[in-house]
């Protein structure tokens, strides 16, 4: 399976400040995926992230808020932007490795507080 | 409204015994389902998965039982062992490009 790193780890920021956070993969990979876990919930997907197209938002979030990039094949960044403390969750990002075509696999994520 | 449900938000067993959690689902178009472990601070690790042609399988210690008709799968863990506490996720997908969509987790507790 791929090794993923995300930078930072986490971090505590300011409301209405943005932060971007960085998914590295250690292989080429045609999609990302983005998810958010907010205290005590499970994960949701945010969006979906082809290299040289636009990102694929789901219900309730919107590119404004949400800014991805997709510059490579081994790298992606999520900006949250315009903080407000419902913005602090854990935020991971995935791709798909493994024996199936299915199974997605995780990075360590990057547990934000905004205050 | 939840298309994963994970309705025991916690489990203790006892270490060397059967650990048995359950999932339901509601969205007939999920066609792969996934199991992940989570320990705090960590990023979920996959376990096991199955797609829906199957009704059963097996990975060492765990096995994953699906059951199409009844919308329902369940994770057993055999024997339990003191390092498998941790929060259990159920994940769902359609399959292709789909993200996953995830049940609110079980934590499980092995007691010594």
């Amino acid at each position: 399976s791929a090794v993923i790193s995300q930078k930072p780890s986490r971090d505590i920021c300011q409301r209405g400040t943005s932060l971007t956070i960085q998914c590295q993969v250690d292989s080429q990979v045609t999609m990302m995926f983005w998810y958010r876990q907010q205290p005590g919930q499970s994960l949701t997907l945010i969006a979906t992230a082809n290299q040289g197209s636009e990102a694929t938002y789901e219900s309730g979030f919107v590119i404004d808020k949400f800014p991805i990039s997709r510059p490579n094949l081994t790298f992606s960044t999520l900006t949250v932007s315009n903080m407000s403390p419902e913005d602090s969750s854990i935020y991971l990002c995935s791709v798909f490795g493994g024996t199936s075509s299915y199974e997605q696999y995780f990075g360590p994520g990057t547990r934000l507080t905004v205050t | 409204d939840q298309q994963v449900k994970q309705n025991s938000p916690s489990l203790s067993v006892q270490e060397g015994r059967i650990s048995i959690l359950n999932c339901d689902y509601t969205n007939s178009m999920f066609d792969y389902f996934l199991w992940y472990k989570k320990y705090p601070a960590e990023g979920p690790t996959f376990l096991i998965s199955i797609s829906s042609i199957k009704d059963k399988n097996e990975d060492g210690r765990f096995t994953v039982f699906l059951n199409k008709s009844a919308k329902h799968l369940s994770l057993h863990i055999v024997p339990s062992q003191p390092g498998d506490s941790a929060v259990y996720f159920c994940a769902a997908s359609g399959g292709g490009a789909d993200g996953l969509t995830f049940g609110k987790g079980t934590h499980l507790i092995i007691q010594p």
